[in-house]
């Protein structure tokens, strides 16, 4: 079925470090694709999306690429802050017009220390 | 837009207890919700989902339920708590689109659940 894998966390960095989060889909059809992040005792809030292949996502200084070829939607920061540190979450939508799912990650947890 | 609320908070309830928690939907119509739950230190798994009123799909088989009494409203239930029933929920939908091709999903708050 489908399915999302994350890279294992915790990652811990340093602030102003460069990140990299990688996810990884199975190639069922043409999924669009999602990052979520979910800071503590919150719900989550969606980052950012890619529908089609090629197609960059961005936002908060967040990017992420939708590589057909490698089924692949690695985030990514340049710089990271404290305040990024939370659960990021990988995602890829299943389904018709008519109802519609996500299938998520495992879950990435970033601490970003001082 | 839509504003998802979800209640209780957080709740404490001990095993074999029934549980009722609720999730109402305002800013749109006939969405289709979906409850997710987060076990800790593991990702999100879908539990139900729903595209009307009445209509309820199930996803794993397990000790909960989910009822939709009215358009906007997604209550997920069980009559006896198990210790494995521990866990963050989160109620969800799609925007005003409806789950349209990149439609995201939007999520509540959560309900975080500790069976005692």
């Amino acid at each position: 079925g489908d399915s999302v894998t994350q890279m294992e966390g915790p990652v811990t960095l340093s602030e102003e470090a460069f990140l990299t989060i990688n996810c990884t889909y199975t190639a069922t059809g043409y999924p669009s694709l999602f990052w979520y992040v979910q800071y503590p005792g919150e719900g989550l809030q969606l980052l950012l999306k890619a529908t089609k292949a090629d197609d960059k996502g961005s936002n908060k200084g967040f990017e992420a690429t939708y590589r057909k070829e490698t089924t692949s939607f690695h985030l990514e920061k340049g710089s990271v802050q404290v305040s990024d540190s939370a659960v990021y979450f990988c995602a890829r939508k299943t389904g018709g017009t008519s109802y519609g799912k996500l299938t998520f990650g495992q879950g990435t947890i970033l601490t970003v220390h001082p | 837009s839509q504003t998802i609320h979800q209640w209780p908070a957080t709740l404490v309830q001990p095993v074999g207890s029934p549980l009722s928690l609720e999730c109402t939907v305002e800013g749109t119509s006939n969405p289709n919700l979906y409850w997710y739950r987060q076990a800790a230190g593991r990702g999100l798994q879908l539990l139900f989902y729903s595209v009307g009123i009445g209509q309820i799909s199930s996803e794993v088989p397990q000790n909960l339920s989910a009822s939709r009494p009215q358009d906007r409203q997604f209550i997920l239930s069980s009559k006896k708590l198990l210790l494995s029933d521990s866990g963050f929920y989160l109620c969800a939908c799609f925007g005003d689109r409806g789950p349209t091709y990149n439609s995201p999903l939007h999520f509540g708050n959560g309900t975080r659940l500790t069976v005692t």
